[in-house]
């Protein structure tokens, strides 16, 4: 069975760097059949997809334009995880934080438990 | 970025009711859509991928269908664990984008 298991600080300061990591078992950040994919949830924005990285060969990365100029998503092969590094937070980036697998270059089957991030002077 | 539209936004019912919410894309997105349900506290769960095929695990109650701009989820007989809130998503294009969900309560 596949597990997404996400870790993170909870509180951070306006103007910092928000990191989260998904470590994942069941499968392998590399596997070529899937993207690891982050998405947000807050009651102002719904949930909202933020990018994903995944491996063809070589890796690749996709993000949304509202957060491309922040935001950095990298794996770790060694340690079978990806992490998201989102730069110069705001209040407006307080959300529930998810990671997940799509597959199927479609649908999105396995899901972190979520990470609740609070952005708060 | 494709904008995704649910109805309604939420939905009394009872036990036993047979409920269908549907989403509506702003382009043609063939059938890349799926739904998910979303208890509190929980993170969202697959239900229903590429439109209409039931995701493993899922009880046959749970049904899609739909192609191009207009789709629906029917629950055949609601059972009380059906309560929760419901989300459409596109996968036709990056953004992937979301329904704003349904929230479906007791009547």
């Amino acid at each position: 069975q596949i597990q997404l298991q996400q870790s993170g600080p909870g509180l951070l300061k306006p103007s910092q760097t928000l990191s989260l990591t998904c470590g994942i078992s069941g499968d392998s950040v590399s596997s070529s059949s899937a993207t690891w994919d982050w998405i947000r949830q807050s009651p102002s924005r719904g949930l909202e997809w933020l990018g994903r990285t995944y491996y063809r060969s070589k890796w690749y990365n996709d993000y949304a334009l509202s957060v491309k100029s922040r935001l950095t998503i990298n794996s770790d092969t060694s340690k079978n995880q990806f992490s998201l590094q989102l730069n110069s937070v705001t209040p407006e980036d307080t959300a529930v934080y998810y990671c997940a697998r799509l597959i199927g270059n479609s649908w999105l089957d396995f899901w972190g438990q979520g990470i609740l991030v609070t952005v708060s002077s | 970025d494709i904008q995704m539209t649910q109805s309604p936004s939420s939905l009394s019912a009872s036990v036993g009711d047979r409920v269908t919410i549907t989403c509506r894309a702003s382009q043609p997105i063939s059938t890349y859509l799926n739904w998910y349900q979303q208890k509190p506290g929980n993170a969202p769960s697959l239900l229903i991928y590429a439109a209409s095929r039931l995701q493993s695990g899922v009880p046959s109650r749970f049904s899609g269908s739909g192609s191009g701009t207009d789709f629906t989820l029917t629950i055949s007989s609601l059972q009380p664990e059906d309560f929760a809130t419901y989300y459409c998503q596109q996968s036709h294009g990056i953004p992937y984008t979301f329904g704003q969900g349904t929230n479906l309560e007791i009547k």
